[in-house]
């Protein structure tokens, strides 16, 4: 089967940065994404990693280790409009499905 | 373009009533998806279409769901009877294709339907 695991939650102050991590497990691997969920919202597509390495957009920032199964959001210059849901989601195996992580509900205080 | 495009925005049922929830999908994207998302259960893809044809439906929880795609720019999704553990926001997204067919790992989601059944 296919699981991926982040953390429920993380508080972080504006003007900090914040790792999100994400770990998966899944029967062949075709990238990892992540997506932003504000509340009562869709989900927004925010980065894609296929192959090793740091893909940098703007403030955030997504990082992927295929042999360790591990990716990670970065998000630096933290603005209170961050605030919000962050989702891990990959495509394994032979299909086009994306599954999801269950997210990390980040909080950015003043 | 508008986006995907889902209506309604809030559907309020009673147990028992059918309920048909819409999408368009942003035109010229060849995969559309039907996604639900509760609290106990995150986001949990229902069932996807390739070129208007269902491909894969094993997350549609029960024989109640059911979903269609007439052409390429209209999708329903029905609960007939719905259950108040239907309760849930409903939302589509679509995709593009790669050079080679397959689906790209980006996803355009529309606003959802928050669906309560009573």
């Amino acid at each position: 089967g296919q699981s991926l695991e982040q953390p429920s939650e993380v508080t972080a102050v504006e003007g900090a940065i914040v790792q999100i991590n994400c770990t998966y497990q899944t029967s062949g691997f075709y990238g990892l994404s992540w997506y932003q969920q504000h509340d009562g919202g869709a989900p927004t597509f925010l980065s894609y990693n296929a192959l090793d390495g740091l893909e940098e957009t703007g403030r955030f920032s997504s990082f992927l280790s295929r042999s360790d199964s591990y990716g990670y959001l970065l998000l630096q210059e933290l603005q209170m409009k961050d605030s919000a849901s962050y989702f891990c989601a990959v495509k394994g195996g032979a299909t086009n499905k994306l599954i999801f992580g269950t997210g990390t509900l980040l909080a950015v205080q003043p | 373009d508008a986006g995907v495009i889902q209506s309604p925005r809030h559907e309020v049922t009673e147990m028992g009533q059918e309920v048909t929830l819409r999408c368009k999908p942003i035109s010229g994207h060849d995969y559309l998806f039907w996604y639900r998302q509760t609290m106990m259960r995150g986001l949990e893809l229902l069932i996807y279409f390739n070129n208007n044809v269902p491909i894969d439906d094993s997350g549609m929880p029960e024989d109640r769901f059911s979903a269609k795609m007439p052409n390429a720019s209209f999708s329903t999704l029905k609960i007939q009877p719905s259950e108040p553990r239907d309760s849930a926001v409903y939302f589509c997204a679509s995709s593009p294709r790669t050079s080679g067919g397959a689906a790209k790992n980006i996803q355009y989601f529309g606003a959802g339907t928050r669906l309560s059944v009573l």
